[in-house]
């Protein structure tokens, strides 16, 4: 199966500041269509589930611009520039090109 | 809109079973697969595998195969989780979530339903 690695398991940021989030897949995602199938998820407590990224560098309906989705092959990462207060969250990321579908083990983004 | 809306928390001894519910509505129940996601308390999220919901056929991830049943109501446009013969490392929140077809990614996700198997 597809190992994701989020090797940080909490990042301690202030409001306004720029964080990279690292997700390092075991093998490459890139599929035949050109596509990466990596997609970033965020948890907040009381909240449902959201997504943020699908294929690597594509955001979801509604997610703000200060979310940017980066990378190809087996490094992906997500950005999040000036830091807002309702984004201190858990972040993962998931691949879905080959089942078993499997996540990162999630970064806990916290307030310095 | 769309919405996934799950059961209410449950609380079970180990043997017993539980079901919990996941109904769907603001799109057509059968045009998109639904996939389960555990998450044990304090940890990360785990996909246990999903269920065409327009077959009905449900596919298990390995860890998920013997004591766990994904079923339907697609009349109600309900999908549900049943796990029978229940032991603390069940104790979790389990999530419902949505698969958008092409871009294969979790659009949509439940609100999760606490489970707690305690003696």
């Amino acid at each position: 199966q597809i190992t994701l690695t989020q090797q940080a398991e909490s990042l301690w940021i202030s409001p306004g500041e720029r964080v990279s989030i690292t997700c390092r897949a075991s093998q490459s995602l890139l599929y035949t269509d050109g596509k990466h199938y990596l997609s970033w998820y965020q948890q907040r407590p009381g909240q449902t589930t959201k997504a943020l990224i699908y294929h690597a560098s594509v955001r979801t309906d509604g997610v703000p611009t200060r979310f940017i989705g980066s990378g190809s092959g087996t490094e992906f990462t997500l950005s999040i520039e000036h830091v807002q207060p309702e984004d201190f969250a858990i972040y993962y990321c998931l691949q879905t090109l080959k089942s078993p579908l499997t996540f990162g083990s999630g970064t806990k983004l916290e307030i310095k | 809109q769309i919405q996934l809306v799950q059961s209410g928390p449950e609380l079970k001894k180990p043997g017993e079973s539980v079901k919990i519910s996941c109904k769907a509505s603001g799109y057509t129940f059968t045009d998109y697969a639904m996939h389960w996601v555990k998450q044990a308390p304090g940890k990360g999220l785990k996909w246990m595998g999903w269920i065409n919901t327009y077959t009905g056929k449900p596919t298990y991830a390995d860890d998920f195969k013997g004591r766990f049943v994904f079923s339907l109501e697609a009349s109600a446009s309900t999908a549900n989780l049943q796990i029978s013969n229940l032991k603390n490392e069940d104790t979790a929140t389990y999530f419902c979530a949505r698969i958008a077809g092409s871009p294969w990614y979790f659009d949509y996700w439940g609100q999760g339903v606490m489970v707690t198997v305690s003696s």
